[in-house]
């Protein structure tokens, strides 16, 4: 089975404060996402991957940034919590390219900011 | 961008019913997933199904592509079934190039003993 793995689970940080999101994945896939997710609004993408050092914006990437040095870890940064950063966020990686690229995603990472 | 409407938007079950969920998308698409998120969070992928049917033990999926809408269907609901049912589509794309999953809203499933 492929795993998924996010480095933490519950998080609780100050607002100004830099925050690493860490994900890892053991199927070398070529893809990876991160996602948040927020009550109403469903998931949305803020950043994904297609390849290590490569990285696109999603729908919502203003406040957070990514890095990819390895093929099976992907992570999100957020450089200054704000408040608006409250949410879950969910890593999801995949393999193949249009039309062929079906996720797998992590447990999740709830994110407090105070 | 394309948009994924799932209906209902919440559904409360007694164990052992029957359900269908909906879900329609306003462009072409290439790509059609079903995810459950369970209470806990965590989304497990259910069907891949760009078009046809599937079926994985007490639950189907069919996609009519033409259409623009997918099916769930979950025959004798259990508890554990309870969570909130995703639909995502990648749209077909015009060009080369990445296209991206976009999600429904959910519909929320309640299962009661």
């Amino acid at each position: 089975d492929v795993k998924v793995t996010q480095s933490s689970r519950y998080l609780v940080k100050r607002t100004g404060e830099k925050v690493f999101l860490e994900c890892v994945q053991d199927m070398d896939h070529e893809n990876m996402f991160w996602y948040r997710q927020d009550p109403g609004l469903g998931l949305r993408l803020i950043y994904f991957s297609y390849d290590v050092k490569m990285k696109e914006k999603g729908d919502i990437p203003e406040g957070y940034s990514v890095s990819r040095e390895k093929k099976e870890r992907f992570s999100l940064i957020l450089e200054s919590a704000s408040t608006n950063q409250t949410s879950m966020y969910l890593c999801a990686s995949g393999q193949g390219g249009s039309g062929a690229n079906v996720l797998t995603f992590g447990a999740g990472s709830r994110l407090t900011v105070l | 961008g394309i948009q994924v409407e799932q209906s209902p938007p919440d559904l409360i079950l007694q164990e052992g019913a029957n359900s269908t969920l909906r879900c329609n998308f306003s462009d072409s698409v290439n790509n059609l997933q079903w995810f459950h998120q369970n209470p806990w969070g965590q989304l497990i992928n259910l069907f891949y199904i760009p078009s046809g049917t599937k079926q994985n033990g007490r639950l189907s999926a069919t996609t009519v592509a033409t259409e623009r809408y997918s099916l769930l269907y979950i025959s004798s609901s259990q508890t554990t079934d309870s969570g909130v049912y995703f639909c995502a589509v990648e749209r077909s794309p015009m060009n080369t190039g990445f296209q991206k999953l976009v999600f429904g809203t959910g519909t929320r499933l309640l299962v009661s003993p």
